[in-house]
């Protein structure tokens, strides 16, 4: 009963590092997708996929970039961390009932 | 653009102190709006989906209830593993599943 796992849970990067956020699911959803959550604000969303091979930019797309080579796998990659993705993320994958289900989030601070 | 809006920010309640939450929302079309509950380093749990103005659902000491411009989530003799921030999301037709989420309530229930 793993749902929808993320690695790492924490991390600090430097200004220009570049880092991928792992996001795996177990229930043979079709949807996933990206948010981060910052404090005060809502939950945005970053990108999503409607299945293998299928991605597209959600709200807050710049900075960042997906794949979705297999069901299981929806990984964010982030090119040349800056302070403004400083933040909490989370990767989410949609059943039948069309609610959610989150990991447990990712962490991340930009010095 | 849509917009969804959640009052009020915090809640403090005693044990056994009943009290609601709102959601406001703005919305070309709504296929689902959505009610999640986040403990803190947690991603959101979901919790009820509400498809049509008159709608209600219950789960142990919580009842969400919709109309056409509002959502409320109603908290009964809560107790303090009630407290949490609650978001609420809404979800427009042909969105691919997409949520706009608001800001939250956090709310704290005292012994």
């Amino acid at each position: 009963n793993a749902g929808v796992t993320q690695t790492p849970k924490f991390r600090i990067l430097k200004i220009g590092q570049s880092m991928t956020l792992q996001c795996t699911q177990d229930m043979n959803h079709n949807y996933m997708y990206w948010y981060r959550q910052d404090p005060g604000m809502g939950l945005k969303l970053i990108y999503y996929s409607v299945g293998a091979g299928i991605t597209d930019k959600g709200e807050v797309p710049n900075g960042y970039n997906v794949s979705r080579s297999t069901t299981e796998d929806f990984p964010l990659r982030l090119e040349l961390a800056a302070p403004s993705q400083t933040s909490v993320y989370f990767c989410a994958s949609r059943g039948d009932n069309y609610g959610y289900t989150f990991g447990s989030g990712t962490r991340l601070t930009v010095v | 653009e849509d917009q969804v809006t959640q009052s009020p920010e915090a809640l403090r309640l005693q044990e056994g102190e009943s009290s609601s939450l709102n959601c406001s929302y703005t919305v070309s079309g709504l296929r689902g709006l959505f009610w999640y509950r986040q403990d803190p380093g947690k991603g959101p749990e979901f919790l009820f989906t509400l498809y049509s103005a008159g709608e209600e659902k219950e789960k142990e000491r919580l009842k969400a209830t919709l109309t056409k411009k509002e959502s409320f989530l109603h908290i009964t003799a809560p107790k303090p593993e009630d407290s949490a921030t609650y978001l609420c999301a809404v979800q427009r037709p042909d969105s691919w599943g997409k949520l706009q989420f608001g800001a939250g309530t956090q709310v704290v229930v005292t012994p």
